[in-house]
Protein backbone atom coordinates (compact mmCIF):
# COMPACT_ATOMS: atom_id res chain seq x y z
CA UNK A 1 0.00 0.00 0.00
CA UNK A 2 1.41 3.35 -0.92
CA UNK A 3 1.94 6.15 2.07
CA UNK A 4 1.48 9.38 1.91
CA UNK A 5 2.77 11.36 -1.31
CA UNK A 6 4.36 14.74 -0.88
CA UNK A 7 6.14 16.93 -3.06
CA UNK A 8 8.44 18.68 -3.32
CA UNK A 9 10.66 17.58 -1.16
CA UNK A 10 12.61 20.63 -0.79
CA UNK A 11 11.84 24.15 -1.96
CA UNK A 12 14.32 27.30 -1.60
CA UNK A 13 12.63 30.56 -2.75
CA UNK A 14 13.03 33.95 -2.37
CA UNK A 15 10.42 35.96 0.22
CA UNK A 16 7.39 37.64 -1.21
CA UNK A 17 7.13 34.67 -3.97
CA UNK A 18 4.72 32.09 -4.32
CA UNK A 19 4.43 28.65 -3.16
CA UNK A 20 2.88 25.39 -3.45
CA UNK A 21 2.91 21.94 -1.65
CA UNK A 22 1.03 19.20 -3.03
CA UNK A 23 0.08 15.97 -1.20
CA UNK A 24 -1.81 12.72 -2.12
CA UNK A 25 -3.51 10.95 0.51
CA UNK A 26 -3.94 6.91 1.34
CA UNK A 27 -6.35 5.59 -0.72
CA UNK A 28 -9.97 6.02 0.92
CA UNK A 29 -8.62 8.34 3.63
CA UNK A 30 -11.14 10.86 3.99
CA UNK A 31 -9.52 13.00 6.29
CA UNK A 32 -6.50 15.07 5.46
CA UNK A 33 -4.70 17.12 7.32
CA UNK A 34 -1.54 19.92 6.93
CA UNK A 35 0.84 20.23 9.30
CA UNK A 36 3.48 22.95 10.12
CA UNK A 37 6.92 22.17 11.63
CA UNK A 38 9.30 24.70 13.10
CA UNK A 39 13.17 23.38 13.33
CA UNK A 40 13.47 21.97 16.81
CA UNK A 41 9.73 21.44 17.66
CA UNK A 42 6.06 19.55 17.37
CA UNK A 43 4.13 19.80 14.07
CA UNK A 44 0.77 22.08 14.48
CA UNK A 45 -1.98 21.60 12.34
CA UNK A 46 -2.71 23.94 10.20
CA UNK A 47 -5.38 22.47 8.47
CA UNK A 48 -8.16 19.45 8.30
CA UNK A 49 -10.29 18.26 5.80
CA UNK A 50 -13.14 15.87 5.95
CA UNK A 51 -13.55 14.92 2.10
CA UNK A 52 -13.61 18.20 0.45
CA UNK A 53 -14.71 19.92 2.80
CA UNK A 54 -12.27 22.69 5.54
CA UNK A 55 -13.51 21.64 8.61
CA UNK A 56 -11.27 23.17 11.07
CA UNK A 57 -8.72 25.96 9.22
CA UNK A 58 -8.80 27.94 12.72
CA UNK A 59 -4.68 27.48 12.62
CA UNK A 60 -4.69 28.88 9.28
CA UNK A 61 -2.94 32.79 8.53
CA UNK A 62 -5.67 33.61 6.19
CA UNK A 63 -4.01 36.23 4.93
CA UNK A 64 -1.30 34.57 2.76
CA UNK A 65 -1.97 31.06 2.92
CA UNK A 66 -4.84 29.01 0.98
CA UNK A 67 -5.30 25.04 0.75
CA UNK A 68 -7.78 23.08 -1.54
CA UNK A 69 -8.80 19.93 -1.67
CA UNK A 70 -10.89 19.18 -5.11
CA UNK A 71 -12.69 16.07 -5.67
CA UNK A 72 -11.45 14.59 -1.94
CA UNK A 73 -8.66 13.40 -2.91
CA UNK A 74 -4.73 14.94 -3.29
CA UNK A 75 -4.59 18.60 -2.46
CA UNK A 76 -2.59 21.53 -2.26
CA UNK A 77 -1.33 24.28 0.27
CA UNK A 78 -0.08 27.85 -1.40
CA UNK A 79 1.21 30.32 0.53
CA UNK A 80 1.47 34.03 -0.72
CA UNK A 81 3.53 35.96 -0.62
CA UNK A 82 6.05 33.88 1.32
CA UNK A 83 8.37 35.53 4.28
CA UNK A 84 11.37 34.36 5.71
CA UNK A 85 9.30 33.22 9.05
CA UNK A 86 7.33 30.74 6.87
CA UNK A 87 10.89 28.63 6.49
CA UNK A 88 9.58 25.00 8.03
CA UNK A 89 8.37 21.76 7.65
CA UNK A 90 5.07 20.89 5.81
CA UNK A 91 3.79 17.84 6.89
CA UNK A 92 0.51 16.28 5.50
CA UNK A 93 -1.08 13.24 7.05
CA UNK A 94 -4.13 11.29 6.24
CA UNK A 95 -6.68 9.21 8.50
CA UNK A 96 -9.58 7.17 7.53
CA UNK A 97 -11.80 9.13 9.82
CA UNK A 98 -11.69 11.64 11.99
CA UNK A 99 -11.69 10.62 15.20
CA UNK A 100 -9.20 9.38 18.06
CA UNK A 101 -9.34 5.72 16.55
CA UNK A 102 -8.26 6.23 13.38
CA UNK A 103 -4.45 6.47 13.06
CA UNK A 104 -2.53 9.20 11.51
CA UNK A 105 -0.20 8.68 8.89
CA UNK A 106 2.33 10.78 7.42
CA UNK A 107 3.99 12.02 4.09
CA UNK A 108 7.67 12.61 4.34
CA UNK A 109 7.09 16.38 4.22
CA UNK A 110 8.36 19.65 1.98
CA UNK A 111 11.46 21.71 3.57
CA UNK A 112 10.57 25.19 3.02
CA UNK A 113 13.86 27.88 2.84
CA UNK A 114 12.40 31.25 2.17
CA UNK A 115 15.55 33.16 1.75
CA UNK B 1 -6.83 23.14 25.94
CA UNK B 2 -4.34 20.21 25.81
CA UNK B 3 -0.64 20.56 26.43
CA UNK B 4 1.95 17.86 25.62
CA UNK B 5 5.29 18.40 27.57
CA UNK B 6 8.39 16.27 27.03
CA UNK B 7 10.87 17.65 29.36
CA UNK B 8 14.03 15.81 28.24
CA UNK B 9 15.18 18.13 24.92
CA UNK B 10 18.13 15.46 24.57
CA UNK B 11 18.77 11.77 25.64
CA UNK B 12 21.51 9.42 24.92
CA UNK B 13 21.77 5.58 25.30
CA UNK B 14 24.48 3.05 24.33
CA UNK B 15 23.44 0.52 21.98
CA UNK B 16 21.74 -2.74 23.86
CA UNK B 17 20.46 -0.55 26.73
CA UNK B 18 17.24 0.59 27.48
CA UNK B 19 16.33 4.25 28.01
CA UNK B 20 13.00 6.36 29.36
CA UNK B 21 11.72 8.92 27.24
CA UNK B 22 9.02 11.21 29.35
CA UNK B 23 5.90 12.73 28.60
CA UNK B 24 3.15 14.57 30.84
CA UNK B 25 0.22 16.35 29.22
CA UNK B 26 -2.70 18.31 30.64
CA UNK B 27 -6.09 17.35 29.75
CA UNK B 28 -9.89 17.54 30.95
CA UNK B 29 -11.01 14.59 28.96
CA UNK B 30 -11.82 11.23 30.00
CA UNK B 31 -11.59 9.49 26.68
CA UNK B 32 -8.37 10.02 24.71
CA UNK B 33 -5.49 8.53 23.42
CA UNK B 34 -1.69 9.14 23.63
CA UNK B 35 0.80 8.13 20.83
CA UNK B 36 4.74 8.07 20.13
CA UNK B 37 6.04 8.96 17.26
CA UNK B 38 9.66 8.88 15.83
CA UNK B 39 10.76 10.89 13.42
CA UNK B 40 14.15 10.14 11.98
CA UNK B 41 16.31 12.68 9.70
CA UNK B 42 14.08 11.64 6.32
CA UNK B 43 10.97 13.56 8.46
CA UNK B 44 9.21 10.60 7.75
CA UNK B 45 6.42 10.78 10.87
CA UNK B 46 5.77 6.81 11.80
CA UNK B 47 3.83 5.98 14.85
CA UNK B 48 5.96 3.67 17.86
CA UNK B 49 3.14 2.85 20.16
CA UNK B 50 -0.25 4.07 21.16
CA UNK B 51 -2.31 3.82 24.33
CA UNK B 52 -6.14 4.33 24.81
CA UNK B 53 -6.93 6.19 28.03
CA UNK B 54 -9.52 3.66 29.22
CA UNK B 55 -6.71 0.92 29.02
CA UNK B 56 -5.20 0.30 32.63
CA UNK B 57 -2.91 -2.54 30.69
CA UNK B 58 0.22 -0.51 29.29
CA UNK B 59 0.85 -0.79 25.42
CA UNK B 60 3.79 -2.68 24.34
CA UNK B 61 5.20 -3.58 20.56
CA UNK B 62 8.22 -5.70 20.69
CA UNK B 63 10.82 -3.45 22.27
CA UNK B 64 9.06 -0.55 22.86
CA UNK B 65 6.41 -0.29 26.06
CA UNK B 66 5.00 2.60 27.99
CA UNK B 67 4.22 3.75 31.59
CA UNK B 68 1.00 4.96 31.54
CA UNK B 69 0.01 6.81 34.62
CA UNK B 70 -3.49 8.21 34.10
CA UNK B 71 -4.01 9.93 37.87
CA UNK B 72 -0.35 11.26 36.98
CA UNK B 73 -1.46 12.10 33.40
CA UNK B 74 1.98 10.62 33.03
CA UNK B 75 3.17 9.12 29.87
CA UNK B 76 6.71 7.52 29.50
CA UNK B 77 8.26 5.90 26.50
CA UNK B 78 11.37 2.80 26.99
CA UNK B 79 13.11 1.60 24.95
CA UNK B 80 14.51 -1.89 25.80
CA UNK B 81 17.71 -3.19 24.04
CA UNK B 82 18.84 -0.18 22.04
CA UNK B 83 19.58 -0.43 18.18
CA UNK B 84 21.33 2.29 16.14
CA UNK B 85 18.25 2.74 14.41
CA UNK B 86 16.55 4.08 16.96
CA UNK B 87 18.30 7.38 17.11
CA UNK B 88 15.76 10.13 15.61
CA UNK B 89 13.49 12.40 17.15
CA UNK B 90 10.68 11.16 19.80
CA UNK B 91 7.51 13.20 19.62
CA UNK B 92 4.43 12.22 22.48
CA UNK B 93 1.24 13.46 21.69
CA UNK B 94 -2.64 13.68 22.51
CA UNK B 95 -6.13 13.29 20.88
CA UNK B 96 -9.03 13.42 22.31
CA UNK B 97 -11.76 10.70 21.32
CA UNK B 98 -14.25 12.83 19.68
CA UNK B 99 -14.27 13.40 15.67
CA UNK B 100 -12.84 17.51 15.42
CA UNK B 101 -10.11 16.72 18.00
CA UNK B 102 -6.61 17.49 17.31
CA UNK B 103 -3.43 15.72 17.88
CA UNK B 104 -1.41 17.89 20.01
CA UNK B 105 2.41 17.27 19.76
CA UNK B 106 5.16 17.74 22.71
CA UNK B 107 8.44 19.70 21.49
CA UNK B 108 9.90 16.43 21.15
CA UNK B 109 13.16 14.53 22.63
CA UNK B 110 16.36 13.64 20.73
CA UNK B 111 17.58 10.23 21.03
CA UNK B 112 21.08 9.45 20.72
CA UNK B 113 22.20 5.90 20.14
CA UNK B 114 25.86 5.14 21.18
CA UNK B 115 27.55 2.21 19.79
Amino acid sequence: EAGVVQSPRYKIIEKKQPVAFWCNPISGHNTLYWYLQNLGQGPELLIRYENEEAVDDSQLPKDRFSAERLKGVDSTLKIQPAELGDSAVYLCASSLGDRGIYEQFFGPGTRLTVL
Amino acid sequence: AQTVTQSQPEMSVQEAETVTLSCTYDTSESDYYLFWYKQPPSRQMILVIRQEAYKQQNATENRFSVNFQKAAKSFSLKISDSQLGDAAMYFCAYRGESAGNMLTFGGGTRLMVKP
